[in-house]
């Protein structure tokens, strides 16, 4: 398996703009998780979904921020509109199981809002 | 809310250090988690463990229940082991099974 796979690596957006960060979970994994990272805040859970259902938002933000998983294999994080506090490093992680399981962690996108 | 509290902030070394990086958490966990990240780099589950202690290669990692702690060791330490290490709790029971949180990480930097 090719681990966690997120897209874009990088974007660069206008303030105002929409941005789409997607995700494909590890095949079988039943949970997956969305982080972001900053200098100031470190690594913070947004959003977290079990068999594509979300489990607790109370980490995302604002109504800007918005997320879904269509089916097992896919997630998107929507920010819209995007603002210049929303630049951060945006992870997925997934996972097998409901206790003591390893988190397989996606490469990162590196969001910046100008 | 689990608090996780990690120490020393920034470590340097110098090239076959053993180096300590030290992890406290505030309620019961399922299991602690140390992740790596290089500069740049995405993040990798080093170890995951719930008792005792876990070798692998130069990396050791120990956790006291009772305490409330957890330890990564790095023995003979080496430049390219220069990341961000991050500690991260499991937390125990409730809804939220397989949620981390996370230390603020401990940053080091070996010097050849």
């Amino acid at each position: 398996d090719a681990g966690v796979i997120q897209s874009p690596r990088h974007e660069v957006t206008e303030m105002g703009q929409e941005v789409t960060l997607r995700c494909k979970p590890i095949s079988g994994h039943d949970y997956l998780f969305w982080y972001r990272q900053t200098m100031m805040r470190g690594l913070e859970l947004l959003i977290y979904f079990n068999n594509n259902v979300p489990i607790d938002d109370s980490g995302m933000p604002e109504d800007r921020f918005s997320a879904k998983m269509p089916n097992a294999s896919f997630s998107t994080l929507k920010i819209q509109p995007s603002e210049p506090r929303d630049s951060a490093v945006y992870f997925c992680a997934s996972s097998f199981g409901e206790t003591n399981t390893e988190a397989f962690f996606g490469q990162g996108t590196r969001l910046t809002v100008v | 809310k689990n608090e996780v509290e990690q120490s020393p902030q920034n470590l340097t070394a110098q090239e076959g250090e053993f180096i300590t990086i030290n992890c406290s958490y505030s309620v019961g966990i399922s299991a602690l988690h140390w992740l790596q990240q290089h500069p740049g780099g995405g993040i990798v589950s080093l170890f995951m463990l719930s008792s005792g202690k876990k070798k692998h290669g130069r990396l050791i990692a120990t956790i006291n229940i009772q305490e409330k702690h957890s330890s990564l060791h790095i023995t003979a330490s080496h430049p390219r082991d220069s990341a961000v290490y991050i500690c991260a709790a499991n937390n125990a029971g409730g809804t939220s099974y397989g949620k981390l949180t996370f230390g603020q990480g401990t940053i080091l930097t070996v010097h050849p």
